[in-house]
């Protein structure tokens, strides 16, 4: 079953860091171009941050550029976002998904990050 | 920076009729890179189109998309009961390299 499955979300300080994983299996994740999106409480689809299936080129929404780093290791099927410098801004459940024909058709459930004091 | 505008917002409507969601785009869009999906209450979204026009794997064929350029256009034949959800547009390829809508709640009338 192809499946991805996301972890590390969690309440954290403004200024705080942390770091999302995403699990993946059922698929060849190392011939697939990957993506986080995020969505706020009662809000749309963001995008995020994207990274090719070498891993060696990544995009970011100006959002979160020069603070989230997304990045990947082929070798344990895993997705990797970490955040630095957070904000209240960034609370949203945040998705790992798969990139395909440049659509998202596979979607993790989402791990929710809550930035307050 | 391209933009992508949903309309309407809301659109009420009864089982058994048909949708019609509107996804506007500030520039020219790649018919290639542009999709569709849709998201319920507490779930993550559901890819239903992709390259504008094409099914996604297990989609019903009442979900239909078309259009070019910067008008796009996702249909709903007949609507079933566990179609009422938020649908989103979404380009890949300009700048920003990912955008999405504003999504269009279809609810029950």
């Amino acid at each position: 079953e192809v499946q991805l499955l996301e972890s590390g979300g969690g309440l954290v300080q403004p200024g705080g860091s942390l770091r999302l994983s995403c699990a993946a299996s059922g698929f060849t994740f190392s011939s697939s171009g990957m993506t986080w999106v995020r969505q706020a409480p009662g809000k749309g689809l963001e995008w995020v941050s994207v990274i090719v299936s070498g891993g060696l080129t990544t995009h970011y929404a100006d959002a979160v550029k020069g603070r989230f780093t997304i990045s990947r290791d082929n070798s344990k099927n895993m997705l990797y976002l970490q955040m630095n410098s957070l904000r209240a801004e960034d609370t949203a459940v945040y998705y790992c998904a798969r990139v395909s024909r440049g659509a998202m058709d596979v979607w993790g459930q989402g791990t929710t990050l809550t930035v307050s004091s | 920076e391209i933009v992508l505008t949903q309309s309407p917002g809301t659109l009420s409507l009864s089982p058994g009729e048909r949708a019609t969601l509107s996804c506007r785009a500030s520039q020219s869009v790649s018919s290639s890179y542009l999709a569709w999906y849709q998201q319920k209450p507490g779930q993550a979204p559901r890819l239903l189109i992709y390259s504008a026009s094409s099914r996604a794997t297990g989609i019903p064929d009442r979900f239909s998309g078309s259009g070019s350029g910067t008008d796009f256009t996702l249909t709903i034949s007949r609507l079933e009961p566990e179609d009422f959800a938020v649908y989103y547009c979404q380009q890949y390829g300009s700048s920003p390299l990912l955008t999405f809508g504003g999504g269009t709640k279809v609810e029950i009338k």
